[in-house]
């Protein structure tokens, strides 16, 4: 059973720019879950995403956006790039939202440098 | 105050020391997860807790939903065990994360 795969894995982008970055949930998965990880700020919640809608939002400025598709996979934008977006950018996908909650599962992140 | 506390923030064992990391919430929770983070950023979901214990081969988690606190202990460590580990309160799938443990096991 495939993983959950993030693509690219690496990316350098110049301030100002956008970017999008996908992630595929394992098969049978719905949801997808978006997190943000910086030495200064750690593991951060960006979003999750459940069949199509979502579901939860952290405490990001609006640039940050996403997405889900009805095969579930799911995309992540950031626009008008600052240095401070650098980081590695985790999903994680789990069947789906439930009172006992559902085990995630992690891909290798996304590691985006601004320049 | 952090919603979730780790402690300690870093760790250094010797092979075959038992370990233990500590993590205390303050928000609700449907889970508790521990994970582990090794040098590239791949994360591995080690255990999702919701009450009680889990055992897998070394690792041992266990929670305790009156106190908010939950442990993550590795018997026998070795150096392969060495990486961050990170607790995260879930609250259907809203996760709010601890700063990490960096774990050293040295041979």
């Amino acid at each position: 059973k495939a993983g959950v795969t993030q693509t690219p894995r690496y990316l350098i982008k110049t301030r100002g720019q956008q970017v999008t970055l996908s992630c595929s949930p394992i098969s049978g998965h719905r949801s997808v879950s978006w997190y943000q990880q910086t030495p200064g700020q750690g593991l951060q919640f960006l979003f999750e995403y459940f069949s199509e809608t979502q579901r939860n939002k952290g405490n990001f400025p609006g640039r940050f956006s996403g997405r889900q598709f009805s095969n579930s996979r799911s995309e992540m934008n950031v626009s008008t790039l600052e240095l401070g977006d650098s980081a590695l950018y985790l999903c994680a996908s789990s069947l789906g939202p439930g009172e006992m909650g559902t085990e995630a599962f992690f891909g290798q992140g996304t590691r985006l440098t601004v320049v | 105050k952090n919603e979730v506390e780790q402690s300690p923030q870093n760790l250094t064992a010797q092979e075959g020391e038992f370990i233990t990391i500590n993590c205390s919430y303050s928000v609700g929770i449907s889970a508790l997860h521990w994970l582990q983070q090794h040098p590239g950023g791949g994360i591995v979901s080690l255990f999702m807790l919701s009450s009680g214990k889990k055992k897998h081969g070394r690792l041992i988690a266990t929670i305790n939903i009156q106190e908010k606190h939950s442990s993550l202990h590795i018997t026998a460590s070795h150096p392969r065990d060495s990486a961050v580990y990170i607790c995260a309160a879930d609250n259907n799938n809203d996760m709010r994360f601890g700063a990490g443990t960096r774990l050293t096991v040295k041979p």
